[in-house]
């Protein structure tokens, strides 16, 4: 079965500083991993996606994650925080018939 | 923009009555699906069309829910009878593959 954690519901950082949200999954297949942003009152926009082949993976905005099978991690983070990333991020894993698992999502706060 | 679409954007009912959202997939996509979310959540797979065939539906679709593609382009989901648990974000997803969707803004459904 396909399930994502995501450790902190909320996640603090100031401005400049590094980024880390926390994704772990289980996955009774190879897994195709996903980060997701969530601006208020908007829809989902992929920011990045791990399918097969080079374990980091590079996304929009400067964010990036690194797949790491012996950990079932998928860690997101980005070098320097920047205000406009305030928002909701979502870790997803596909499994079986095209679903997505999403994770509970993480508030980021970035504080000036 | 061609993004995914839905109408509305906002949906208040009272309890009992029946409600209908549209979705507008990325045109071409061949695969839509829907999701439903609530607050502090991440979304949760309702259900999924290849083109105009219903391939999958979550445990969470009760009788009252019901989705359509019929010409396999936009989509519609039916609540009927809305209970106050049913109040959360509608979100609908197009995908051209298996591997990444597309959201919408959503429907926010709102039951009294």
């Amino acid at each position: 079965a396909q399930s994502v954690t995501q450790l902190g519901s909320h996640v603090s950082v100031s401005e400049g500083a590094l980024v880390l949200l926390r994704c772990n999954y289980s996955s009774s297949v190879p897994p195709y991993l996903f980060w997701y942003v969530q601006y208020p009152n908007q829809g989902l926009q992929l920011l990045l996606k791990y399918t097969t082949g080079a374990t980091l993976v590079k996304g929009i905005n400067g964010f990036e994650a690194e797949f790491k099978k012996s950990e079932t991690s998928f860690h997101l983070t980005k070098p320097s925080a920047h205000m406009s990333d305030a928002a909701e991020y979502f870790c997803a894993v596909s499994g079986p018939g095209n679903q997505f698992y999403f994770g509970t999502g993480t508030s980021l706060t970035v504080i000036p | 923009d061609t993004g995914v679409s839905q109408d509305p954007r906002h949906k208040i009912t009272k309890r009992g009555q029946n409600v209908t959202f549209r979705c507008d997939p990325i045109s071409e996509h061949n695969r839509l699906y829907w999701y439903r979310q609530t607050l502090g959540q991440g979304p949760e797979f309702l259900t999924y069309f290849q083109n105009e065939a219903q391939l999958e539906k979550s445990r969470l679709l009760s009788d009252r829910f019901s989705a359509e593609r019929p010409k396999g382009s936009f989509s519609t989901l039916e609540i009927q009878r809305t209970e106050q648990g049913d109040s959360a974000m509608y979100l609908c997803a197009s995908s051209p593959t298996s591997l990444e969707q597309y959201f919408g803004p959503g429907t926010r459904l709102t039951v009294t």
